[in-house]
């Protein structure tokens, strides 16, 4: 049992480039998100997902777009990265909202320079 | 609105002594509280939880926090710490009702030998 897998687990961007981070689980959750997590800030939430075909925008959706074409993937892409996108990135996943709480994935360290 | 907060950003802890991580919380409704951990290099893994019942919740690795409503505080604890419990916890609330997590900004544990 995978769990959340994420890829790629390091990336270096220029400016200006674009990129896509996947995001797959195996446990048939219906509940995905994806969070940035800079030092001394925690854990933001950017954008999550409440199941397939749907998104919603979180605290720091701004340079982000998501899709959740699938139940089990939730992709996050950056049209047009910048320095300030330079962070390291999770994604999690739950079974229902309430009480459950998040399987993570291992993180995907981006620098962009 | 919810929210978290982790007064402290450091905690050192000579091993074999109790150690505590303090977390205190904001929710409008009904809170959900979570410990994680992470380990460098790591995502975050799940320590333990309270939904409702028994205020004093025990845990993975021997931790164990005591949910305090008057108080809105949900401290993380353990008797006799190790040098292994070395690493970085986070404090997360879910108001019964919210989509998402709400993570605290972290508290670096240090178990000195």
């Amino acid at each position: 049992n995978a769990g959340v897998t994420q890829t790629p687990k390091f990336r270096v961007l220029k400016t200006g480039q674009s990129m896509t981070l996947l995001c797959a689980q195996d446990m048939n959750h219906e509940y995905m998100y994806w969070y940035r997590q800079d030092p001394g800030m925690g854990l933001r939430l950017i954008h999550y997902s409440v199941g397939e075909g749907t998104t919603a925008k979180g605290e720091v959706p701004d340079g982000y777009n998501v899709s959740r074409l699938k139940k089990q993937n939730f992709l996050l892409g950056l049209e047009s990265a910048a320095p300030s996108q330079t962070s390291v990135y999770f994604c999690a996943s739950s079974y229902m909202q309430g009480a459950s709480g998040y399987t993570f994935g291992s993180g995907t360290r981006l620098t962009v320079v | 609105a919810q929210s978290v907060a982790q007064p402290e950003d450091q905690v050192n802890v000579a091993e074999g002594n109790p150690l505590t991580v303090k977390c205190t919380y904001s929710v409008s409704g009904n809170p959900y509280l979570f410990w994680y951990v992470q380990y460098p290099n790591r995502g975050l893994q799940f320590l333990l939880k309270y939904i409702t019942g028994d205020n004093l919740v025990k845990g993975s690795y021997g931790f164990e926090a005591e949910f305090n409503k008057s108080q809105t505080s949900f401290h993380l604890k353990k008797p006799s710490a190790l040098v292994s419990d070395s690493a970085l916890y986070f404090c997360a609330v879910r108001d019964s009702g919210a989509n998402n997590l709400f993570f605290g900004t972290g508290t670096r544990l240090t178990v000195i030998p």
